[in-house]
């Protein structure tokens, strides 16, 4: 299947300080992907989806200025947490559609593990 | 909203037999359904799909089938063997539709005892 890659693996930052993560679709384009955050032992929950060349779709309850999203090419989007803190401490999972042919399947990116100190 | 709920939330099985996971759907126009098998610590890979014009499909020892007026299906892995311990999730959306998201069930941790 197609191959989704993120980058860091994992990341432990101090209180305050902002991480970009990024998500790329090694071998197809993505005009959409989305990002998740998934808790210990939860489901993923989607924060918003994001459209390459346009603005990102929040999910309810997510912060659009907290966790700042830009889609700048067909490959890759990034996901910037703002000013983190503890309680941003998570799974953050991007997933891709690959368009091509006719399927329109989703593949996930391999996940970036966030520790905020 | 959309909602899709998932049960059971763990299942435990001898290897060799049979496990079923079931998943309800709220949205009527869903017509796409993947599940997800997510090993601990990776990322979730897709595993089986259906569609909504299709009542089941099989590959292999995993197969999946939809009652699309009782809004639900259920993902049906036979022969189970040890590697087969993962979480499992189900997913539903409106394929090619304006909500392009997909909707995840909560998850069944699977455990096949050797």
């Amino acid at each position: 299947g197609a191959v989704v890659s993120q980058h860091p693996s994992w990341v432990i930052c101090k209180s305050g300080t902002s991480v970009k993560i990024e998500c790329r679709s090694l071998d197809f384009q993505a005009t959409t992907m989305f990002w998740y955050r998934q808790f210990p032992k939860q489901s993923l929950m989607l924060m918003a989806t994001s459209n390459e060349g346009s603005k990102a779709t929040y999910e309810q309850g997510v912060e659009k200025d907290k966790f700042l999203i830009n889609h700048a090419s067909l490959t890759l989007s990034t996901l910037t947490v703002t000013s983190a803190h503890p309680e941003d401490s998570s799974f953050y999972i991007c997933s891709a559609r690959d368009l091509g042919g006719t399927q329109e399947t989703q593949y996930f990116g391999p996940g970036t593990r966030l520790l905020v100190l | 909203g959309e909602n899709v709920e998932q049960h059971p939330s763990t299942l435990s099985v001898q290897e060799g037999d049979s496990a079923v996971i079931k998943c309800t759907y709220s949205d009527s126009a869903s017509n796409y359904f993947p599940w997800y098998k997510q090993e601990l610590g990776k990322r979730p890979q897709l595993i089986i799909d259906i569609r909504s014009n299709v009542g089941e499909k099989k590959d292999q020892r995993i197969a999946v089938t939809l009652n699309k007026t009782a809004k639900h299906f259920s993902l049906h892995i036979t022969e189970t063997q040890p590697e087969d311990s993962a979480v499992y999730f189900c997913a539903a959306k409106r394929y090619g539709g304006a909500t392009n998201k997909l909707i995840f069930g909560t998850g069944t941790l699977l455990a096949v005892q050797p």
